[in-house]
């Protein structure tokens, strides 16, 4: 099984609203991400996860909260977005985190809209 | 930090050979040189990552001169299926020591009939 699944697929949320995006991955790996993409941009790193740890924070605003609960799943919680954080969230796993020339396994994202 | 750059955008046609160059020129020495290929509405998928000189796989080639400041991804006889947005990626350090990749902007890949 070489695949990160991601759900919800689409999200629209208001801005008072919390809802969570979820990924789960069965490969074993240890390292899991949470990225955001803006149309016609590349991927943003937001957070990273090595060994249910989270190593990596680029300075992500406090509304997204990321939450490890073991080696296959990965959350991210929502609260409060404003409009401008209306994107596609995208999960992926590699083996350990620990170098960064590890092949990424990336998820189907979630595209999110925020009202 | 280490930054690539590429070409926003190339048009080929079917059967054709396309080449899509990048260029980082300050790459670090323990830096590797990885592609990624999106299609709409889908999570980047790993292409081909190397070091130098040269690296084959069943779907592409991938070209590194011996300064490694650019690298070649070349995908052999392109089908319609072939048109995404191609990334490069090279490793950095950011603060902290913790490393992470920097992506290139993408390179739109629009193969014809």
């Amino acid at each position: 099984d070489t695949e990160v699944t991601q759900t919800p697929k689409h999200l629209v949320m208001g801005m008072t609203n919390k809802k969570s995006l979820k990924c789960e991955q069965h490969m074993g790996h240890r390292a899991m991400y949470w990225y955001k993409q803006k149309a016609k941009k590349p991927p943003e790193l937001m957070f990273v996860y090595s060994y249910e740890k989270l190593s990596i924070n680029e300075s992500v605003p406090s509304r997204f909260s990321p939450e490890c609960p073991n080696s296959s799943l990965l959350n991210l919680h929502l609260h409060a977005l404003q409009p401008e954080d209306s994107a596609l969230y995208l999960c992926a796993s590699s083996p350990t985190g620990g170098a960064t020339n590890e092949k990424l396994f990336f998820g189907s994202g979630t595209q999110l809209s925020v009202l | 930090l280490a930054k690539t750059t590429q070409p926003i955008s190339m048009d080929s046609y079917e059967g054709q050979e396309v080449n899509i160059t990048c260029s980082h020129n300050n790459i670090a020495t323990n830096d590797y040189i990885t592609w990624y290929q999106q299609f709409p509405s889908q999570g980047p998928r790993f292409i081909i990552q190397g070091y130098k000189t040269k690296v084959t796989n069943e779907v592409a080639s991938l070209f590194i001169p011996a300064d490694r400041k650019s690298s070649t991804l070349s995908l052999p006889r392109v089908s319609l299926s072939d048109t995404a947005v191609y990334y490069c990626l090279v490793g950095a350090n950011n603060a902290g020591n913790n490393r992470k990749l920097i992506w290139g902007l993408g390179t739109s890949l629009a193969v014809n009939p």
